[in-house]
């Protein structure tokens, strides 16, 4: 299958501090982002959809303004978790596909574990 | 409002038995379904999916069968080998509702050697 990387894999930042995590395709263009979080022992919980080019979409209780989402190019994504808190701890997953492929297509990531100290 | 569930946390199974993972979900709408393998600090990786116009997906060990009356999903992997043991995502999506894929909680198999 394709590959997604994200980088950093692990950050550890104060609290107040602002992170950026890249998502890159390496071998494909993805029209299309996905931005996911994980809390311990939890599911895979959608935060945003980003398309190249345009703004993201994020879902229901997700603060724009907190998670910013850059898609500028086919091959890579940033979130931004601006004023971190410690709640905002988690292990953060992007994901890639075409905009007209199948489900099977959305490469994920390896992941990003975040703590705010 | 949990759309998919996968109310087994966690499952230990000897190796060479067969592994069933099991999932539900609510919402009808769904209309396909796949499972996820997610070893820790990595990414989910595409197991093996099924279309609701089917009941049953077979590829090598790993079969998946769907009874859209119950709106429940199982995976079967058999034989189960160690190196089988991870945790294990169901997700659903709507195909002509842009394909977002809503996730299960999970279930952590254990293959016991």
């Amino acid at each position: 299958g394709a590959v997604v990387s994200q980088h950093p894999s692990r950050v550890i930042c104060k609290s107040g501090t602002s992170v950026k995590i890249e998502c890159r395709s390496l071998d494909f263009q993805a029209t299309t982002m996905f931005w996911y979080r994980q809390f311990p022992k939890q599911s895979l919980m959608l935060m945003a959809t980003s398309n190249e080019g345009s703004k993201a979409t994020y879902e229901q209780g997700v603060e724009k303004d907190k998670f910013l989402i850059n898609h500028a190019s086919l091959t890579l994504s940033t979130l931004t978790v601006t004023s971190a808190h410690p709640e905002d701890s988690s292990f953060y997953i992007c994901s890639a596909r075409t905009n007209t492929g199948p489900e099977e297509t959305q490469y994920f990531g390896p992941g990003t574990r975040l703590l705010v100290l | 409002d949990q759309q998919v569930k996968q109310n087994s946390p966690s499952l230990s199974v000897q190796e060479g038995r067969i592994s069933i993972l099991n999932c539900d979900y609510t919402n009808s709408m769904f209309d396909y379904f796949l499972w996820y393998k997610k070893y820790p600090a990595e990414g989910p990786t595409f197991l093996i999916s099924i279309s609701s116009i089917k009941d049953k997906n077979e590829d090598g060990r790993f079969t998946v069968f769907l009874n859209k009356s119950a709106k429940h999903l199982s995976l079967h992997i058999v034989p189960s080998q160690p190196g089988d043991s991870a945790v294990y995502f169901c997700a659903a999506s709507r195909r002509n509702a842009g394909n977002m894929l809503t996730f299960g909680g999970g279930t952590r198999l254990m293959v016991k050697p």
